[in-house]
């Protein structure tokens, strides 16, 4: 098994660019994807892999990744991003588990 | 457009089952290659991997609820299902079944139900 750890909140400007930290060690070897969650919601994918967005989420969303550190960069926050945002991995075991981070609550200034 | 639903009891009693199904629509479980999940979320926490299973049977579970958990699919009825035996209050959560895409992308879910509340309690 394999932890994913993640600030617990993080602020923005509005407009400005953010970057939100995961940390583990699977990260080494496996892309991290990224969810956004509002409250009362499910997660919604928006960044996997390399650096992939699925259909219908803003460019403005960008992932990327050095060592054991997976980023996701919101460039240009707008208030409707203000969420919990969450890290995950396949497991650094590579036996097809998969790993959560603990969240980052994102508030939009 | 594929969609997935949760369904079961909204209480369990302290040492039972927890029994949830995830039906899904708009798309067959047993087509391609895609795995299926579980996924929890107590109230205020974070989300937690249950457990996936591939469309061809084989389970892979969380090695912390491993001993507890049992993950199947009905194709005739085109869901699947999970089984978290010997519950206690920390088995209180937001179930969620969620669709991941296809390997080698198999840990990131891009389709979610709507996720069903459970409660713990006798």
């Amino acid at each position: 098994s394999s932890e994913l750890t993640q600030d617990p909140a993080v602020s923005v400007a509005l407009g400005q660019t953010v970057r939100i930290t995961c940390q583990g060690d699977s990260l080494r070897s496996y892309y991290a994807s990224w969810y956004q969650q509002k409250p009362g919601q499910a997660p919604v994918l928006v960044i996997y892999g390399k650096n992939n967005r699925p259909s219908g989420i803003p460019d403005r969303f960008s992932g990327s990744s050095s060592g054991n550190t997976a980023s996701l960069t919101i460039t240009g926050a707008q208030a409707e991003d203000e969420a919990d945002y969450y890290c995950n991995s396949r497991d650094s075991s590579g036996n097809h588990h998969v790993v959560f981070g603990g969240g980052t609550k994102l508030t939009v200034l | 457009q594929l969609q997935l639903q949760e369904s079961g009891p909204g209480l369990v009693k302290p040492s039972e089952t927890l029994s949830l199904t995830c039906t899904v629509s708009g798309g067959s479980i047993s087509s391609s290659s895609y795995y299926w999940g579980w996924i929890r979320q107590p109230p205020g926490k974070g989300l937690e991997w249950i457990g996936s299973i591939y469309y061809s049977g084989s389970t892979y579970y969380n090695p912390s609820l491993k001993s507890r958990v049992t993950i199947s699919v009905d194709t005739s009825k085109n869901q699947f299902s999970l089984k978290l035996s010997s519950v206690t209050a920390a088995d209180t959560a937001v179930y969620y079944c969620a669709r991941p895409l296809l390997p080698p992308h198999h840990d990131a879910f891009d389709i979610w139900g709507q996720g069903t509340m459970v409660t713990v309690s006798s």
